[in-house]
């Protein structure tokens, strides 16, 4: 069974260009999860898609973030334009069922962005 | 707002020795607690919940709501056990997941 998936691996960007990441979720998980980490602080919750729709965006930073998952496959999100301060790994997982009492959320490898 | 600490961002120990990560969260009512670890060059994955009270390679943890504490235990802590740590609360029923900053478990041999 392949896993998450998120392109690219890493990305080095300058402030005020614009990054999309994407991350393809595994196959008929319906929940897809956006996290970041950014250096030396803990992993954020950024949003939340269920299917093609945002069940939850509280965790997102800013308008210039925007994520997407037309049709409930894959997600873009895409940063426009990119600050220092949005430099860090990104997170994406994906799970069969929302409800935390699985708990197991699959993640991605991630997409460490720099931002110079 | 909920909120998962893990104080210590490093924790190194030698090989056999007992471990402790602390995990403390601020939730009043019943929390869905989780531990996460990241290997050298491998994905977060799940170590074990409160819930099903199991005991993922060797590892234990033990919710205690009176100190709101999660602690992950291991009796002898072996090499392979060094990665990354981190504790987590789910909120809600959506699958949200809030992180602790991580611990870093270094076992020398």
């Amino acid at each position: 069974e392949a896993g998450v998936t998120q392109f690219p691996s890493h990305s080095v960007i300058e402030k005020g260009q614009t990054v999309t990441l994407r991350c393809d979720p595994i196959s008929g998980h319906d929940n897809l999860y956006w996290y970041r980490r950014v250096m030396g602080k803990e992993i954020k919750f950024l949003l939340h898609f269920v299917k093609e729709s945002k069940q939850d965006e509280s965790g997102m930073p800013n308008n210039r973030f925007l994520a997407e998952r037309t049709g409930g496959t894959y997600s873009t999100l895409k940063v426009q334009p990119a600050e220092l301060e949005d430099s860090g790994v990104y997170f994406c997982a994906s799970s069969l069922t929302g409800a935390t009492e699985s708990g197991k959320l699959f993640f991605g490898s991630g997409t460490q962005l720099s931002v110079l | 707002a909920q909120r998962v600490t893990q104080p210590e961002k490093l924790l190194s120990v030698f090989k056999g020795a007992p471990v402790e990560l602390k995990c403390n969260y601020s939730y009043s009512g019943s929390p869905e607690l989780f531990w996460y670890v990241q290997y050298s060059r491998q994905r977060l994955q799940l170590l074990l919940r409160h819930i099903s009270r199991e005991s993922i390679k060797g590892f234990t943890a033990d919710l205690n709501k009176g100190e709101t504490s999660f602690h992950l235990k291991k009796p002898f802590a072996q090499e392979e056990d060094s990665a990354m740590y981190y504790c987590a609360q789910g909120s809600g029923n959506t699958g949200k997941l809030i992180f602790g900053q991580g611990t870093t478990l270094q076992v020398k041999p």
